[in-house]
């Protein structure tokens, strides 16, 4: 059974800074992971998703990675901004045809002014 | 773009009543629609798999009985929390697929007196 943990669960940093949020998977045969980021009693916002045969995938200040056979992904933001206070969720989907997402908890972000 | 809606967004009931939640796809079609429940602090867990045209497909330990889904269009899934007990208060999200693409409504939060 597939199971995805985010490390960490909370993270609070000031303005401007660099910041890394991880990600794992137990079962590394993976069809795609997806960065979700999710504001407060909201619904869910895709942020970056990377193919199982890709290794990152960029948007403006948003950088994702992914090691497959490590089981691993990483979510960098660069240069934080207040606006950026959210939960950042992680999700695959399995290899096989199956639609079927597997989120993580969750990293939740604050990012102070 | 690709826009999923719920209804309500929020909804407050007494414990032995019936709740139905709407996910519908705004300007797409989609065959399979997939219903997730979030409870505070935790991550988004998979209910139920939403088919067009025919019964939905429930993930381990969820009662179908108790989680009615009807996928009447290729645009509106609905989720009937029958006979709702406090413990079912939580945060139900959609997902509608486009292209393999899973897009999330806004959520709609329970709450069971």
């Amino acid at each position: 059974k597939q199971e995805v943990t985010q490390i960490p669960a909370a993270l609070s940093v000031p303005e401007g800074e660099n910041l890394v949020l991880n990600c794992s998977f137990t079962d590394s045969a993976i069809y795609n992971l997806q960065w979700f980021r999710q504001d407060p009693g909201k619904g869910l916002t895709s942020l970056l998703l990377i193919q199982s045969s890709q290794r990152e995938q960029t948007s403006g200040r948003l950088n994702a990675s992914l090691d497959k056979s490590s089981g691993r992904s990483t979510l960098y933001i660069a240069a934080s901004q207040p606006g950026d206070s959210a939960t950042y969720l992680c999700a695959v989907i399995a290899q096989g045809g199956s639609e079927k997402l597997v989120f993580g908890k969750g990293t939740k972000l604050t990012v102070n002014p | 773009g690709a826009v999923v809606s719920q209804h309500p967004s929020r909804v407050i009931c007494k414990s032995g009543t019936s709740v139905k939640i709407e996910c519908r796809s705004l300007d797409f079609q989609a065959t399979t629609m997939f219903w997730y429940r979030q409870f505070p602090k935790q991550s988004l867990m998979l209910m139920a798999t939403s088919n067009e045209g025919s019964k939905a497909t429930y993930e381990q330990g969820v009662e179908k009985d108790k989680f009615l889904i009807n996928h009447a269009s290729l645009t509106l899934s609905t989720l009937t929390v029958t006979s709702a007990h406090p413990e079912d208060s939580s945060f139900y999200i959609c997902s509608a697929t486009r292209r393999g693409t899973q897009y999330f409504g806004p959520g709609t939060r329970l709450l069971v007196l």
